[in-house]
Formats: structure tokens, C-alpha cells, sequence
């Protein structure tokens, strides 16, 4: 079966401008979860969506947003971008809930704001 | 706070030695652990996890670890390590949150080079 599909894979942006990331799960999956990765901070979680319903939120400003559709597709908005916005957002999705089951990720997006 | 430490950032090994990743956790009840591999370029592949039951827990490409509740640990080990194996390695707590739910933590990741 298909796997996690994020699009786009790269993405420039200037600082100031919005941007929106999208998130395809695996068939079946119902739990997306967001991470953004940078070399001096690791995996820093942004958010899970369940059933369409934000389930965990992690220490982000208001600029990150989520949100996930019936069909289980998800998206990531980052609102006023910062230079430090800069980095691999990735997406995980679970059959359920993330903590107990196999997360499969995306390969990413990789942002890049100037 | 729950929290995970992999105490190596870089580590570099010749191939076909036998590599041991740390990792140590800080959490009040038996997590659930997991470990993932993320090759240059690419999202993060599961390797192994451990919810309950036996402590040492067999993963894909070769690779274990082993759940020591006293020293709040789950080491990664592998015997025979291959050039393929070069990639970032990170460990990863299931804790609860607020409201009865559960996130992911995870440590900062461990590099792994491998000499010819």
C-alpha cells in the first residue's frame, strides 16, 4: 500500500509571507501527527489530528496550525513566517493514537524561509 | 517532565563492529519505547519497539535492544554493523498528556558513521 505522501518535498519562502503543507496518510490511518526537525533542537512534535480533531498540541506559537479531513488528509499552516521557521516538517501517521502504535512517516518538507 | 537523553551525538565505527546506542529516559511508569532510523534525505523507519513482556526485543536490519527498568534504559545494539547502517538514530518515549492522551517525545538523535 501507498505510504505517507507530503507535498511539496521543498518549499522557499520569504519572511512574513504564510505557507501551507500537506499530509497524505497511509489508507486506513486515522491519527497525522506534525513534527518540525532542526539539527540544533531534533524532533520538536507540533500537533496530532484524530478523526479530524486536534487530540495533542505541542509548544508552538499560534503561527502553527493543523487541521485534518474526513478523508484522514492533513494539513500544516505556518502563518508569519520566520526566518527560524526554517526546517523539515514531517508528518506521521498511526492507525489510532501515536503513543502505542507504529508511526509511519513521510519523507518530508523541507522549508526553507529567507 | 518526561524526557529522553541519547547521550552520544556522533558516533563513528568501523564496519563489521558491534555498535551500542543509549538511550535513557526519565518517566514515573513503564513507557512505551521505540526506536527509529532516518537515512540522509528521508523520514524516520521504525526499528523496534517495546511495550511489555520480554526485555529484549528483536527489530528489523539486525538490530536489538534491551529495556532495563533500573537504569531507565533502552539501548540499542546491533553485532555486525554495515556501511548501510550510517544513518540518525533517534529514541522515542510514548507518554501520557493532559485529558488521558499520549505523545511521542523523543531524543535529540545519535549520528552513526561507518569506516570502511
Amino acid at each position: 500500500k501507498a505510504g505517507v505522501t507530503q507535498t511539496p518535498r521543498y518549499l522557499i519562502k520569504t519572511r512574513g509571507q504564510q505557507v501551507t503543507l500537506s499530509c497524505s496518510p497511509i489508507s486506513g490511518h486515522r491519527s497525522v501527527s506534525w513534527y518540525q526537525q532542526t539539527p540544533g533542537q531534533g524532533l520538536q512534535f507540533l500537533f496530532e489530528y484524530f478523526s479530524e480533531t486536534q487530540r495533542n498540541k505541542g509548544n508552538f506559537p499560534g503561527r502553527f496550525s493543523g487541521r485534518q479531513f474526513s478523508n484522514s488528509r492533513s494539513e500544516m499552516n505556518v502563518s508569519t513566517l520566520e526566518l527560524g521557521d526554517s526546517a523539515l516538517y514531517l508528518c506521521a501517521s498511526t492507525l489510532r493514537s501515536q503513543e502505542n502504535t507504529e508511526a509511519f512517516f513521510g519523507q518530508g518538507t523541507r522549508l526553507t524561509v529567507v | 517532565a518526561q524526557s529522553v537523553t541519547q547521550p552520544d551525538i556522533h558516533i563513528t565505527v568501523s564496519e563489521g563492529a558491534s555498535l551500542e546506542l543509549r538511550c535513557n529516559y526519565s518517566y514515573g511508569a513503564t513507557p512505551y519505547l521505540f526506536w527509529y532510523v532516518q537515512s540522509p534525505g528521508q523520514g524516520l523507519q521504525l526499528l523496534l519497539k517495546y511495550f511489555s513482556g520480554d526485555t529484549l526485543v528483536q527489530g528489523i536490519k539486525g538490530f536489538e535492544a534491551e529495556f532495563k527498568r533500573s537504569q531507565s534504559s533502552f539501548n540499542l545494539r546491533k553485532p555486525s554493523v554495515h556501511w548501510s547502517d550510517a544513518a540518525e538514530y533517534f529514541c522515542a518515549v510514548g507518554a501520557p498528556t493532559a485529558g488521558n492522551n499520549r505523545k511521542l517525545i523523543w531524543g535529540l538523535g545519535t549520528s552513526l558513521a561507518v569506516n570502511p
